[in-house]
């Protein structure tokens, strides 16, 4: 069964950059895979932010950008603002017919 | 504005059914894939089902294969979830969303419908 990866959690300073990753239990991430990225605060839906690999939801700020580190998936945050503490998630598209979801980062900012 | 309302949610013993629903508007429902999503208390998010605009695409998370049925009326904007053979470990919230590109861009996002699964 596949395991997509993510850290569990991760603390960035106001104005910080911090990258997040996601992976593969067995593998590397590659474009192949189309990842994604979403950001989810408590009690709300998720929030498209990054979707085939780079490309940036409407209306997301540049400050959000993803690409591909080595053999993982990665969403970086430049400047990072008191309101970028939240949840996020990452989805793989398998190749056919399933997406996985990353277990989740939960970033704060202090 | 695109909206997706989810319904049906509640309490249901194990073993038991349920039937979600999800009405959409703002946009051409016809033309565009939805999933469910669910999300455990506290839990992280996990895709369940996939279906495409004139659902002659049909796929399923293997935690649900064979209990869960999705589908879809067009003329009426509207998402189901049919849930049979309820399990403890179905209790989540229960989002729709449309795919706004395949294969990977889940674009809008229902405020969810909570599922519990308990005696």
């Amino acid at each position: 069964q596949t395991v997509v990866t993510q850290e569990p959690s991760f603390s960035v300073s106001p104005g910080g950059t911090v990258t997040l990753t996601c992976g593969l239990s067995s593998g590397s991430v590659s474009t192949s895979y189309y990842p994604s990225w979403y950001q989810q605060t408590p009690g709300q839906a998720p929030r498209t932010l990054i979707y085939s690999t780079n490309t940036r939801s409407s209306g997301v700020p540049d400050r959000f950008s993803g690409s591909i580190l080595g053999n993982k998936a990665a969403l970086t945050i430049t400047g990072a603002q008191a309101d970028d503490e939240s949840d996020y998630y990452c989805v793989l598209f398998m190749g056919t017919d399933s997406w996985v979801f990353g277990g989740g980062t939960k970033l704060t900012v202090l | 504005e695109v909206q997706l309302v989810e319904s049906g949610g509640g309490l249901v013993q194990p073993g038991g059914s349920l039937r979600l629903s999800c009405v959409a508007s703002g946009f051409t429902f016809s033309t565009y894939s939805m999933n469910w999503v669910r999300q455990a208390p506290g839990k992280g998010l996990e895709w369940v089902s996939y279906i495409n605009g004139g659902s002659g695409s049909i796929y399923y998370a293997d935690s649900v294969k064979g209990r869960f049925t999705i589908s879809r009326d067009n003329a009426k904007n509207s998402l189901y979830l049919q849930m049979n053979s309820l399990r403890d470990e179905d209790t989540a919230v229960y989002y729709c969303a449309r795919l706004g590109q395949w294969p990977n861009k889940f674009d809008y996002w229902g405020q969810g419908s909570l599922v519990t699964v308990s005696s």
